[in-house]
Order: C-alpha cells, then sequence, then structure tokens
C-alpha cells in the first residue's frame, strides 16, 4: 500500500505568502517526518513530530498531524524565494526506523 | 556542522559491472541507511543496518544487493552485476538512534552518488 501521499503535486506562490502542504498515509505510524530536497541534491530534515503530538513549529515551519484521520500538514509562512524546492513527508511505522516517502511536492517561490 | 558524505557523487557504469557505492555516516550515529530514488519518483527504502548486520531491507533489496561497514567510518553498497533499471540518486542515511530511544531518530541524508548504468 501507499504511504505518505502529498498533495498538492505543484504549489506555486509569491514571495511573501504562505505555502500548505498536505500528506496522508495509510497505516498506524510512530512519527512523521517532513524533509526539503532542492532539485538535483540531498534530502534536509525540517521537522519530526511523535505520532502523540498534535502541532509543532520550528521557525517559520508549523506542522500539524491528526492521526484520527492519517494527515499532516506543513505550513511555510512568509515564503522566500529560497524555499523553493520538493517537499517530502516520510512516515515511520514500527519496524527499525525505515522512511517511507510520498511523492512529494514541489513549491515554487517567485520573488 | 557534522554531515554524512558520500562518494562519488557520479558514476557510470556497463551493465553486468559491479559497483560499490560509498558513504561516512555521522561520527555518533549507529544507525546506517541505504535509500534510492529512481528520477521523478519517490525516495524508496532500501535497507537498514545496525550493530554490523542488516536490521531490515525492502524488497529491492536483493541478491545483488550488499552493504558493509569494512571499518568505523565507511559505509558501502555494492551492487554486483548492474542493471539499466539500477540507475538511480542513491542516498545515505545515518541516525543517532533508533525509535523508544531518547532523543530524535531524524536520519540525515548525505548528497546522493547519481548512478547511471548503460
Amino acid at each position: 500500500s501507499q504511504q505518505g501521499e502529498e498533495d498538492p503535486q505543484a504549489l506555486s506562490i509569491q514571495e511573501g505568502e504562505n505555502a500548505t502542504m498536505n500528506c496522508s498515509y495509510k497505516t498506524s505510524i510512530n512519527n512523521l517526518q517532513w524533509y526539503r530536497q532542492n532539485s538535483g541534491r540531498g534530502l534536509v530534515h525540517l521537522i519530526l513530530i511523535r505520532s502523540n503530538e498534535r502541532e509543532k513549529h520550528s521557525g517559520r515551519l508549523r506542522v500539524t498531524l491528526d492521526t484520527s484521520k492519517k494527515s499532516s500538514s506543513l505550513l511555510i509562512t512568509a515564503s522566500r524565494a529560497a524555499d523553493t524546492a520538493s517537499y517530502f513527508c516520510a512516515t515511520v511505522s514500527g519496524g527499525y526506523n525505515k522512511l517511507i516517502f510520498g511523492a512529494g511536492t514541489r513549491l515554487a517561490v517567485h520573488p | 556542522e557534522p554531515e554524512v558524505t558520500q562518494t562519488p557523487s557520479h558514476q557510470v557504469t556497463q551493465m553486468g559491472q559491479e559497483v560499490i557505492l560509498r558513504c561516512v555516516p555521522i561520527s555518533n550515529h549507529l544507525y546506517f541507511y541505504w535509500y534510492r530514488q529512481i528520477l521523478g519518483q519517490k525516495v524508496e527504502f532500501l535497507v537498514s543496518f545496525y550493530n554490523n548486520e542488516i536490521s531490515e531491507k525492502s524488497e529491492i533489496f536483493d541478491d545483488q544487493f550488499s552493504v558493509e561497514r569494512p571499518d568505523g567510518s565507511n559505509f558501502t553498497l555494492k551492487i554486483r552485476s548492474t542493471k539499466l533499471e539500477d540507475s538511480a540518486m542513491y542516498f545515505c542515511a545515518s541516525s543517532q538512534n533508533w525509535r523508544g530511544l531518547a532523543g530524535s531518530n531524524e536520519q540525515f541524508f548525505g548528497p546522493g552518488t547519481r548512478l547511471t548504468v548503460l
């Protein structure tokens, strides 16, 4: 089964606007993590939210988790051109900490 | 800031050849992982490694794949006989601990090795 499906697939906004990306998953999880990937580069960890947490903040990032709906959202406030990247959610469910990634949201922030 | 490093950044090989992708995890990390990302697709888990043995592996990680920690710093992924469909970006990651232990099980990723099989 697929896990960690993001929507939208692509998002285009202007600098200063907020960007919201959503992620849904199918099985119960230990935690959910968000990663950023600049074009052709490695994955950068942004934030981790545990299954018993509902909301977490880190700088301009706000993540929510609704385990009853099996969904999470990532909000980037006051976006900048440098935020242009692909954003992936990844879930950890049992096992040995393997990450199951979604297909990602491509965010373009225009100056 | 400590980081995971990978070499080479790009490897081109002929089908049927063996390749070894190298990674140097963060020094105090105990858990190591390989993932791959075929162009335009999701990042997929390949294998996790702890205490000198495989903890978990995916269906992708068949007999053609092997991992090794030959010394105290390197972590390698070997593909014995490459196929065209092995062309992908391969990411190494490491984490300090595993779920249930104090602290984060955040995985730190390397920049990746782009493998091209011709």
